[in-house]
């Protein structure tokens, strides 16, 4: 298996302009999680999805951040309109069951100027 | 605040020593984890110990946990400079429905 797959991985854009993060996660694994990255917060939990639902929002930092999980293999996690505080690493983890090891995608690393 | 933190924030050692780091947590908890982060990289899931187990094995890596104490400690034994990352500690709580990671160990394994 190819692991948790994201895209991009690098993002560089304008205040105000719409980011769209996109997580491939493991196949056969029913647990979506993204995390934000920054030295500041450390490692914190946005959201996570159980077959697809969404379980537990209560991480995401506003009304501009929204996610999605349309199918068992595809979710994206968007910031409109986008804020210079929004800077940091977003990664996407997966996992077969909720208490055991997640599984980490390679991060995006997004930078709003 | 964070469930899980870790003791000591950056911790630099010769290869061939060994490394210890620590992981204390707030509430009752199902299971704790460790992982670990390369830099740029996402985090490697390293070993998970269940609240009825105090100490579980793999390879150079020994994980214990006292419930009692609400601690955790990772031991990497005869440390490589490959072993330079940042740990964490990643606490289940039986009262939560989310994974929740501590601010991490920066370990520096010097050649």
């Amino acid at each position: 298996d190819a692991g948790v797959i994201q895209s991009p991985r690098h993002e560089v854009t304008e205040m105000g302009q719409e980011v769209t993060l996109r997580c491939k996660p493991i196949s056969g694994h029913d647990y979506l999680f993204w995390y934000r990255q920054t030295m500041m917060r450390g490692l914190e939990l946005l959201i996570y999805f159980n077959n697809n639902v969404p379980i537990d929002d209560s991480g995401m930092p506003e009304d501009r951040f929204s996610a999605k999980m349309p199918n068992a293999s595809f979710s994206t996690l968007k910031i409109q309109p986008s804020e210079p505080r929004d800077s940091a690493v977003y990664f996407c983890a997966s996992s077969f069951g909720r208490e055991i090891e997640q599984y980490f995608g390679p991060g995006t690393r997004l930078t709003v100027t | 605040s964070q469930q899980g933190e870790e003791d000591p924030q950056a911790l630099s050692i010769q290869e061939g020593e060994n490394a210890t780091m620590n992981c204390s947590y707030k509430t009752s908890i199902n299971n704790l984890q460790w992982y670990r982060q390369n830099s740029g990289r996402g985090l490697v899931h390293l070993i998970l110990i269940r609240s009825n187990e105090r100490e579980k094995h793999s390879g150079r890596l020994r994980v214990t946990l006292d419930t009692s104490k609400k601690s955790s400690s990772l031991l990497i034994t005869a440390s490589r400079a490959a072993d330079t990352a940042s740990y964490f500690c990643a606490t289940d709580e039986t009262s939560g429905s989310r994974l929740t990671f501590g601010e991490g160990t920066q370990l520096t394994v010097n050649p």
